[in-house]
């Protein structure tokens, strides 16, 4: 079965720390995606990244980096100095990858990330 | 930029009555979604659809039906509004094997 954890449920720091969303997920299938989310106030979720299975590098966006370990089996978000701007819900979420991919997605129960000014 | 729409930010229903929940997305996608999204649930998916005229049952189907009569547009329908179906209602895109687009949601609240 697949799962994803998202253990924080709220986080809060002040504005210029930086913070770190865990995410840690359960699958049997050799090849799936993983995402991240972000759901300000307003409601709408905001895709942040995709990844394949098969691409552990570590990527970096602007203040955003998002760490791979397939060891681990976890997916971390790093926001580097954080701002107000940046509070929100933040879900990542998994899906099934190959010629069985449905593109459904299992989420996360969500962080809710708050940054203090 | 892809565009998801849905037909109501807010609505407010009575027990019983049948609702009608639109999407629709201008991106070409096959893939469409519905979810909703309760504190503490998170995000479930309710039905989904990979072409048109086709649906598949996600993890909470009871209760609702859904139709796709054309490729943009994916419909959610609650036969008989109940207190239990008061809920944000997401409704997403995507191409085969790749990201979902979401639309800004709509709360429905059922008295």
């Amino acid at each position: 079965a697949q799962k994803v954890t998202q253990a924080q449920t709220e986080i809060s720091v002040v504005e210029k720390e930086d913070v770190t969303l865990d995410c840690v997920y359960e699958t049997r299938d050799t090849t799936y995606y993983l995402f991240w989310y972000k759901q300000p106030p307003s409601g709408e979720l905001v895709f942040l990244i995709r990844r394949n299975s098969f691409d552990e590098q570590n990527e970096i966006s602007g203040r955003y980096s998002w760490n791979f370990q397939k060891s681990t089996s976890s997916f971390n978000f790093t926001i580097t100095a954080s701002q107000v701007v940046d509070s929100a819900v933040y879900f990542c979420a998994l899906s099934q990858g190959g010629s069985g991919n449905t593109g459904k997605l299992i989420f996360g129960q969500g962080t809710t990330l708050q940054v203090k000014p | 930029d892809v565009k998801v729409t849905q037909s109501s930010r807010y609505l407010v229903k009575r027990t019983g009555e049948k609702v009608f929940l639109e999407c629709v997305q201008d991106m070409d996608h096959e893939n469409m979604f519905w979810y909703r999204q309760d504190p503490g649930l998170g995000l479930r998916l309710i039905y989904f659809s990979y072409d048109v005229k086709m649906k598949e049952k996600g993890d909470i189907p009871e209760g609702y039906s859904v139709s796709r009569e054309k490729k943009e547009r994916f419909s959610l329908i609650l036969e008989s509004a109940s207190t239990n179906q008061t809920s944000m209602y997401l409704c997403a895109s995507s191409l085969q094997g790749s990201e979902q687009y979401f639309g800004p949601g709509t709360r429905l609240t059922v008295t």
